[in-house]
């Protein structure tokens, strides 16, 4: 149980064009999601908490008009970047939170999406 | 969120027990330490996690000293499939903000 996937697990783009990345959680109802970023030889740094039904929640620095974040669902959550730029490549991985453990929910990860901007 | 502190780096050989240490001197007493690790490329798997108690699950054992302040992941018999970085992070328990703080973690190298 608990499985996150993401799609598409991989893509390169051109620079100046928009690319949206999928979250879903298979076999649980996710309240919450989570988006992260990570850099070769970084760790995770988390750019937004995304609610089922509400906007999203950005981590200072995190440009919202750039990586838009819907959570249509409570199964499903997109991040879009718009107007990918080389900077913008990297390794995004998002978690979704399960509240089947009482008083501690912990996330499950999904398996990252590779992006590369050319 | 408490600050934890891991080695960098370190080396188990295939079969033995791997011991990973974490330092959370801050941490509060309603933060739960949990355990996350990292396979290159892949996303974060939880691994397992505990509030005072010593933990035990199919993975792996937590173990939590008396004051808190720190704990130590044990794989009973490390394999190569392993390796990878490990996550110590202490997060508050409950409310609304489920946030994850990852640090730099330990990078465990099991070697055959």
């Amino acid at each position: 149980g608990a499985v996150v996937s993401q799609h598409p697990s991989w893509v390169i783009c051109k620079s100046g064009t928009s690319v949206k990345i999928e979250c879903r959680s298979l076999d649980f109802q996710a309240t919450t999601m989570f988006w992260y970023r990570q850099f070769p030889k970084q760790s995770l740094m988390l750019m937004a908490t995304s609610n089922e039904g509400s906007k999203a929640t950005y981590e200072q620095g995190v440009e919202k008009d750039k990586f838009l974040i819907n959570h249509a669902s409570l199964t499903l959550s997109t991040l879009t970047v718009t107007s990918a730029h080389p900077e913008d490549s990297s390794f995004y991985i998002c978690s979704a939170k399960t509240s089947r453990t009482s008083g501690s929910g912990e996330q499950f990860f999904g398996p990252g999406t590779r992006l590369t901007v050319l | 969120d408490a600050k934890t502190t891991q080695p960098p780096s370190m080396d188990c050989a295939e079969g033995r027990a791997a011991n990973l240490p974490c330092n959370h001197s801050t941490i509060s007493g309603n933060e739960y330490v949990y355990w996350y690790r990292q396979i290159h490329s892949q996303g974060p798997q939880y691994i397992i996690h505990g509030l005072k108690n010593n933990e035990t699950n199919e993975m792996a054992s937590l173990i939590i000293t008396e004051d808190r302040k720190s704990s130590t992941l044990i794989l009973p018999h490390a394999t190569l499939r392993d390796t990878a970085v490990y996550y110590c992070i202490v997060r508050v328990a409950g409310g609304s903000n489920y946030k994850l703080t990852f640090g730099k973690g330990t990078l465990l190298t099991v070697n055959p």
